[in-house]
């Protein structure tokens, strides 16, 4: 597609339950993003994939957090036995290359866990 | 402290005001970048830059690396520039220069 699509918009669910959210970027972008926005706060990075390197998972607030990107293109991050706390806004974005590149951000998936 | 400052949090303007909006940091950095976030919208890019100033319509953004600063401008605003304005760097350092720090963005409303 033209831009970052990240899908569900929106999200509700129950603590403990699990949840995909999943990001497919910009057609020959090698390096994606995942933040975090929680309300009043800043983006906090969570993971950066870089084509075929091993991703950097330096940002995943728990071992709850997981992400994969299949075949170097759609992406999906997995939050397991979903707290409060997890509630936010998801964002995604793609770069054409990681270091230097201008950043594509998807409209985001917002979580609220209940 | 956060690595990256923005003044104001919060900024009300009438329209046609000329509006500046002030990012400073402290690291050393390869690009800063402003972005755009629209109420309950997506993020959009607005610059990045690395060295002097870059112009798009009526927004103009200018960075001083020896101050570790960087301001935003808008000229002639409108209420639709309305939006919450974040300010991020990238770091210099070689492992990790992929990662951006943001600021806490600046909300900024422009009444008719």
């Amino acid at each position: 597609g033209a831009g970052v699509s990240q899908s569900p918009s929106n999200k509700v669910t129950e603590k403990g339950k699990d949840v995909e959210l999943r990001c497919d970027p910009i057609s020959g972008h090698t390096a994606l993003y995942w933040y975090r926005q929680s309300l009043g706060q800043g983006l906090e990075f969570l993971i950066y994939f870089q084509g075929n390197s091993a991703p950097d998972k330096s940002g995943l607030p728990s071992d709850r957090f997981s992400a994969e990107r299949t075949g170097g293109s759609v992406s999906t991050l997995t939050i397991q036995r979903t707290q409060q706390e997890d509630s936010a806004v998801y964002l995604c974005a793609s770069s054409l290359q990681g270091t230097t590149g201008e950043l594509f951000f998807g409209e985001g998936s917002r979580l609220t866990v209940l | 402290k956060n690595e990256v400052e923005q003044s104001p949090q919060n900024l009300t303007a009438q329209e046609g005001e000329f509006i500046t909006i002030n990012c400073s940091y402290s690291v050393g950095i390869s690009a800063l970048h402003w972005l755009q976030q629209h109420p309950g919208g997506g993020i959009v890019s607005l610059f990045m830059l690395s060295s002097g100033k870059k112009k798009h319509g009526r927004l103009i953004a200018t960075i001083n690396i020896q101050e570790k600063h960087s301001s935003l401008h808008i000229t002639a605003s409108h209420p639709r520039d309305s939006a919450v304005y974040i300010c991020a760097v990238r770091s210099k350092s070689g492992g990790s220069n992929y990662k951006l720090t943001f600021g806490k963005g600046t909300l900024l409303t422009v009444n008719p």
